[in-house]
């Protein structure tokens, strides 16, 4: 079975600091992606990242980067820069195009990120 | 600003109430999806649309309709419904059949669910 895992249930970091939420997944499969959305208090899942398995590069959007280890089956989201718009739950997701029937995000329980002055 | 719009964005219904929730989105994708979602977890896919048909129920009670109109409307029908079905209940699409293939979901604000 295909899992996610993010093993910190709670963060808290300093404004204008680094930040590295961690995400573990598992999975048999070689072609699949891997997501970070964020859902600030104001409740609207937003995309952060987006990451394609078979891409080596690490994705970066701003002030935001990932560490794709793929043997590893890690994938960790830093946030440079931190700034209270940052303050939020971050979830850290999976899919595979070749899960057949089970053609679903896989969802991890969530880091609550909390950015403070 | 999101392109994902739901209405209304809180309601309050008794057990023997029906009432529906809405969804629109003028991005031109094919997919939709309801979720549900309790507070500080991650969100429960529910149900599937792919090309205005329904493709995956993931085996919700059948006091959850769900109903495509078009290509740019999801709607969720609500009737006898249990104090445990308070939620969020969240409405996104995405670009091809479904999110296999990658495509980004794209998510509503959420419609605040109340059961008393």
């Amino acid at each position: 079975a295909q899992t996610v895992t993010q093993s910190q249930p709670e963060m808290s970091v300093q404004e204008a600091e680094t930040v590295t939420l961690s995400c573990t997944y598992d999975t048999s499969e070689s072609n699949y992606y891997l997501f970070w959305y964020k859902q600030p208090p104001s409740r609207q899942m937003i995309l952060v990242i987006r990451q394609e398995a078979y891409k080596q590069q690490n994705a970066t959007e701003n002030r935001f980067s990932v560490n794709f280890q793929k043997a590893a089956k890690s994938f960790s989201l830093k946030i440079s820069d931190s700034q209270l718009g940052d303050t939020a739950m971050y979830f850290c997701a999976f899919i595979s195009p070749n899960a057949g029937n089970n053609r679903k995000l896989i969802w991890g329980l969530g880091t609550s990120l909390a950015v403070n002055p | 600003d999101t392109e994902v719009t739901q209405t209304p964005k809180h309601l309050v219904m008794g057990m023997t109430n029906k009432k529906s929730l809405k969804c629109e989105q003028h991005m031109g994708h094919r997919a939709m999806y309801w979720y549900k979602q309790k507070a500080k977890k991650p969100p429960e896919l529910m149900f599937v649309y792919s090309y205005e048909k329904l493709s995956i129920n993931e085996s919700v009670p059948s006091r959850f309709s769900p109903e495509c109109p078009n290509s740019s409307l999801l709607n969720l029908h609500l009737h006898a419904l249990q104090p445990e079905d308070s939620a969020l209940y969240l409405c996104a699409s995405s670009q091809g059949a479904d999110s296999g293939s990658g495509n980004t979901i794209y998510f509503g604000e959420g419609s605040w669910l109340t059961v008393v």
